[in-house]
């Protein structure tokens, strides 16, 4: 079955430290892995995607295979990067997203 | 730049009474997703539709119907509320109906049953 597990509920750190949010899956297929983002009082807005290998907002996230994760990371962690962050994935033959739980970062000044 | 929008933002329903939520996608965009978000839970797929068609469903209750229209808004109408309604629902639009083509979320209705 089709899975995405956070393991972190929330994560705190102080600003400048680095963040690691971690995204595990579980597809047989060949899924398209992403991280969404949910500010306070704002609307999900994609974050980052695997297949576009971008950096966002200084955030990266890789594509293990092997290890079926996706875990998101920034080296130095801002105070505006608090927020809800939501790992997903959806497969080649349907575009609905399976969310995970989420992982709240709180970003101490 | 024009976003999703739902109507209403909160809603406030009895037991046994219907409710009605629409979703007005990106202009040009010809797919809507709907997802559940129960308090504390990640958001869950509903039920989708491209061109007016039916494309995909998930978990969504025989209680909720749903359908996209010729303007590509849609309506999720519930029947029979029941507490476990209790949730935020979310759309989603997607536009040129290309796989894996990136979904814009709407502010979401909060729907609280009592």
């Amino acid at each position: 079955a089709q899975r995405v597990t956070q393991p972190e509920k929330l994560l705190s750190v102080f600003k400048g430290a680095p963040v690691e949010l971690k995204c595990n899956y579980s597809y047989s297929g060949s899924p398209e892995l992403f991280w969404y983002v949910q500010y306070s009082r704002q609307r999900l807005q994609l974050l980052l995607r695997h297949i576009s290998r971008e950096s966002i907002k200084g955030f990266t996230a890789d594509l293990n295979k092997g290890e079926t994760s996706f875990h998101l990371k920034k080296p130095f962690a801002q105070e505006e990067d608090s927020a809800m962050y939501y790992c997903a994935l959806s497969s080649y033959n349907t575009d609905k997203l399976i969310f995970g739980t989420g992982t709240r970062l709180q970003v101490f000044p | 730049a024009a976003g999703v929008i739902q109507s209403p933002r909160h809603l406030i329903k009895e037991k046994r009474e219907t409710a009605t939520l629409k979703c007005y996608p990106i202009p040009r965009h010809d797919t809507v997703y709907w997802y559940q978000q129960g308090p504390g839970q990640d958001p869950q797929f509903l039920i989708s539709f491209y061109e007016k068609m039916q494309s995909d469903k998930g978990s969504i209750p025989d209680r909720f119907s749903a359908q996209q229209f010729s303007d590509y808004h849609s309506e999720l109408n519930m029947s029979s509320l029941e507490l476990g309604d209790s949730a935020l629902y979310f759309c989603a639009s997607s536009g040129a109906g290309e796989r894996g083509d990136e979904q814009y979320f709407g502010p979401g209705t909060r729907l609280t049953v009592t």
